[in-house]
């Protein structure tokens, strides 16, 4: 159980159109989803909290009117990338804790989505 | 906030060996300690946890010690294969209010056959 989707896996764009990247938790509800963005060799960097039904929460120095973020049922949160620049081009990764969860239980990711901005 | 460093950040063992990561924590209210494994183009994937009232966690081949005083977890793979390559994060949550957990900066394991 505990399975996580992520659509698509690799998506090339034109520089200046947005992207829309979705994330499902198949098999468990999850109130709360998390964004990260990963770069080549190094960590997992946190960009937003995705709460079902409210604002997301932003990490500081994410822009939050270029990447929109929208919970809008407990199965599905997208990650939308507006008007992107080659500088946006990175493996992006969400990942879901079940509903009801405590905070010492884990995060179930997808599988990443590679975007190049071209 | 939370400081979590891993070591190393690569490791190389021939196939058979084992292989030991090393993670060391800041706040001494955590008490969540996760290990996830990442394969080259996908997402992490957890292969074991442990909370704070347990010392040592194994699963198999795979085995997660813990010393709270020392503020340090460790992976321990023993009998490792090739199919264990790929990177390996630590992490630290459950503090106080936080749900966020805290990740390490990956340690690259490579077995060679």
């Amino acid at each position: 159980g505990a399975v996580v989707s992520q659509h698509p896996s690799r998506v090339i764009c034109k520089s200046g159109t947005s992207v829309k990247i979705e994330c499902r938790s198949l098999d468990f509800q999850a109130t709360t989803m998390f964004w990260y963005r990963q770069f080549p060799k190094q960590s997992l960097m946190l960009m937003a909290t995705s709460n079902e039904g409210s604002k997301a929460t932003y990490e500081q120095g994410v822009e939050k009117d270029k990447f929109l973020i929208n919970h809008a049922s407990l199965t599905l949160s997208t990650l939308t990338v507006t008007s992107a620049h080659p500088e946006d081009s990175s493996f992006y990764i969400c990942s879901a804790r079940r509903q009801g969860n405590s905070p010492d239980s884990p995060l179930h990711f997808g599988n990443g989505t590679r975007l190049t901005v071209t | 906030g939370e400081n979590v460093e891993q070591h190393p950040s690569t490791l190389s063992v021939q196939e058979g060996d084992s292989a030991v990561i090393k993670c060391t924590y800041s706040d001494s209210a955590s008490n969540y300690f996760p290990w996830y494994k990442q394969e080259l183009g996908k997402g992490p994937q957890l292969i074991i946890d442990i909370r704070s009232n347990v010392g040592e966690k194994k699963d198999q081949r795979i085995a997660v010690t813990l010393n709270k005083t020392a503020k340090h977890f460790s992976l321990h793979i023993t009998e490792t294969q090739p199919e264990d390559s790929a990177v390996y994060f630590c992490a630290v949550g459950g503090t106080g209010g936080s749900y966020i957990p805290t990740f390490g900066r990956g340690t690259s394991l490579i077995v060679h056959p």
